[in-house]
C-alpha cells in the first residue's frame, strides 16, 4: 500500500517568514494530495490540494509544488501569521485503485508573534 | 452547507465495555471512511464503505465492525473496550466516482476509556 513519509515533524518560524513541509509518497499510481491543516481537539480540514496533471497550484499565502518523477510534494506557506500555527497534515490517494488517503505524520507549525 | 456529522462528540466508556459511533455523510457523498487519531499521531485508516458495501479494510481490530446503512449513515461499533482504544475517531466521506474529490471530516468523537 501507500506509504507517505513528511517532515519536518516540528517547525518553528517567526511571524512574517516562509513556512515548508515536506512529503514524499511510495505508490507511483498515487494522483491526488491533499494537505489538510488541524488544530488542537478539531478535525482536519482541507486547505489545498493538487492533482497529478499539474505541478503547482497556489492560493493566496499557500502553495504546494508535485514532482510526480521523485514522488514529492511540498507545502509553502508565505508570511506566516501566528493562526497559521497548527499541526498540517499531507496525504495521497490513488482514485483509480486505492482511493483511500493514506496520510503523513504531520507537521508541528508554530508561528511565534 | 451540509457537512459530515458524528455522534456523540465525546464519550466515556469502561473497560470491557462497548460502543456505537455513528456518522452521517454528506448527502450524495458515495464513500464514508473511518479513521482513528491518538494523541499527537496521524489519523489512521480503519474502514471504509463505497455505496454501502464494505471497501476497504485499515488497522481495524477484530473487536471493532462497522456497517453502513439505506440511508448511508454508518455506525462503528467498538466491543471489549480497551485503554488504548482512547482517541478521536473521525469520520469522512467524499464522492469517489468523481475523481480526486476531497474527503469532507466530522467533527469527531473523542472516546475515553476508564
Amino acid at each position: 500500500g501507500e506509504n507517505v513519509e513528511q517532515h519536518p515533524s516540528t517547525l518553528s518560524v517567526q511571524e512574517g517568514d516562509s513556512a515548508v513541509i515536506k512529503c514524499t509518497y511510495s505508490d507511483s499510481a498515487s494522483n491526488y494530495f491533499p494537505w489538510y491543516k488541524q488544530e488542537l481537539g478539531k478535525r482536519p480540514q482541507l486547505i489545498i490540494d493538487i492533482r497529478s496533471n499539474v505541478g503547482e497550484k497556489k492560493d493566496q499565502r499557500i502553495a504546494v509544488t508535485l514532482n510526480k518523477t521523485a514522488k514529492h510534494f511540498s507545502l509553502h506557506i508565505t508570511e506566516t501569521q501566528p493562526e497559521d500555527s497548527a499541526v498540517y497534515f499531507c496525504a495521497a490517494s490513488n482514485s483509480g485503485g486505492s482511493y483511500i488517503p493514506t496520510f503523513g505524520r504531520g507537521t508541528s507549525l508554530i508561528v511565534h508573534p | 452547507a451540509a457537512g459530515v456529522i458524528q455522534s456523540p462528540r465525546h464519550l466515556i466508556k469502561e473497560k470491557r465495555e462497548t460502543a456505537t459511533l455513528k456518522c452521517y455523510p454528506i448527502p450524495r457523498h458515495d464513500t464514508v471512511y473511518w479513521y482513528q487519531q491518538g494523541p499527537g499521531q496521524d489519523p489512521q485508516f480503519l474502514i471504509s464503505f463505497y455505496e454501502k458495501m464494505q471497501s476497504d479494510k485499515g488497522s481495524i481490530p477484530d473487536r471493532f465492525s462497522a456497517q453502513q446503512f439505506s440511508d448511508y449513515h454508518s455506525e462503528l461499533n467498538m466491543s471489549s473496550l480497551e485503554l488504548g482504544d482512547s482517541a478521536l475517531y473521525f469520520c469522512a466521506s467524499s464522492l469517489v466516482s468523481v475523481a480526486n474529490t476531497e474527503a469532507f471530516f466530522g467533527q469527531g468523537t473523542r472516546l475515553t476509556v476508564v
